[in-house]
C-alpha cells in the first residue's frame, strides 16, 4: 500500500459544477495536509494547508480532514476553466531530519466552459 | 520578491552523458527539497538539504545520482551516466526550516530528456 493514494482522474466537469478530490493515508504521523495546484509546464503551488480534523474554507475552496479515517478531501465550489490543472495532495510530519513531505500522484481535473 | 528559479529550464541529453541541474533557493531558505516527476506521476523525493547537509537521502534513486548545496544558496543536482528512465521533470523547493509547518515553494522544474 502506498503512504498517499489520490483518486487518479483525470476528472472532467462542466464550469460551475461542485469537484471533490480526494486523498487517503497510511501513516498516522502526518500532522499537516496539504493542497497544491500544478499548471502544465509549472511548479506546484499550495493552495491550502490544515492541521487539525475538520473544515478549512478559503474563497471557493474547502479542505476537509479527517484523521480518523486518515481521509482529506478539497471541494472547489463553482469550478472555473482557470482551475483546469492537476491537484495534488500532501501530508507533512517533522521527523528526526526535520519536515518531511509526502504526495499523492495528482489529479488532473478539465473545467469545461 | 524572487521566488526559487531552475535551471536550465530544459535539458536534453545522450544517454551515458551527465547532467547537471541547479537550484537557487529563495534567500533565507534553510531546507532545501529536490523532488523527480515522471510524465503524468507525482513528485518522487530524492533529497533534503538542511543548510548544506543532507540528512536525508534517502529518495536518490542509484549511486549515479548526487547532490551538493553551497551554505544555504545553490544547490546541484547531478546525474552521471544518463539512462532513458532518468527523463522526467525535476522539482526543487525551499522552506524555512523548524520543528512545525513551514511552505514549501517550488521552482519550475527542469525537464529532463534521456535520448
Amino acid at each position: 500500500q502506498k503512504e498517499v493514494e489520490q483518486d487518479p482522474g483525470p476528472l472532467s466537469v462542466p464550469e460551475g459544477a461542485i469537484v471533490s478530490l480526494n486523498c487517503t493515508y497510511s501513516n498516522s504521523a502526518f500532522q499537516y495536509f496539504m493542497w497544491y495546484r500544478q499548471y502544465s509546464r509549472k511548479g506546484p503551488e499550495l493552495l491550502m494547508y490544515t492541521y487539525s480534523s475538520g473544515n478549512k474554507e478559503d474563497g471557493r475552496f474547502t479542505a476537509q480532514v479527517d484523521k480518523s479515517s486518515k481521509y482529506i478531501s478539497l471541494f472547489i465550489r463553482d469550478s472555473q476553466p482557470s482551475d483546469s490543472a492537476t491537484y495534488l495532495c500532501a501530508m507533512s510530519a517533522i521527523g528526526n531530519y526535520g519536515q518531511n513531505f509526502v504526495f499523492g500522484p495528482g489529479t488532473r481535473l478539465s473545467v469545461l466552459p | 520578491g524572487a521566488g526559487v528559479s531552475q535551471s536550465p529550464s530544459n535539458k536534453v541529453t545522450e544517454k551515458g552523458k551527465d547532467v547537471e541541474l541547479r537550484c537557487d533557493p529563495i534567500s533565507g531558505h534553510t531546507a532545501l527539497y529536490w523532488y523527480r516527476q515522471r510524465l503524468g506521476q507525482g513528485l518522487e523525493f530524492l533529497i533534503y538539504f538542511q543548510g548544506n547537509s543532507a540528512p536525508d537521502k534517502s529518495g536518490l534513486p542509484s549511486d549515479r545520482f548526487s547532490a551538493e548545496r553551497t551554505g544555504e544558496s545553490v544547490s546541484t543536482l547531478t546525474i552521471q551516466r544518463t539512462q532513458q528512465e532518468d527523463s522526467a521533470v525535476y522539482l526543487c523547493a525551499s522552506s524555512l526550516a523548524g520543528d512545525f509547518y513551514n511552505e514549501q515553494f517550488f521552482g519550475p522544474g527542469t525537464r529532463l530528456t534521456v535520448l
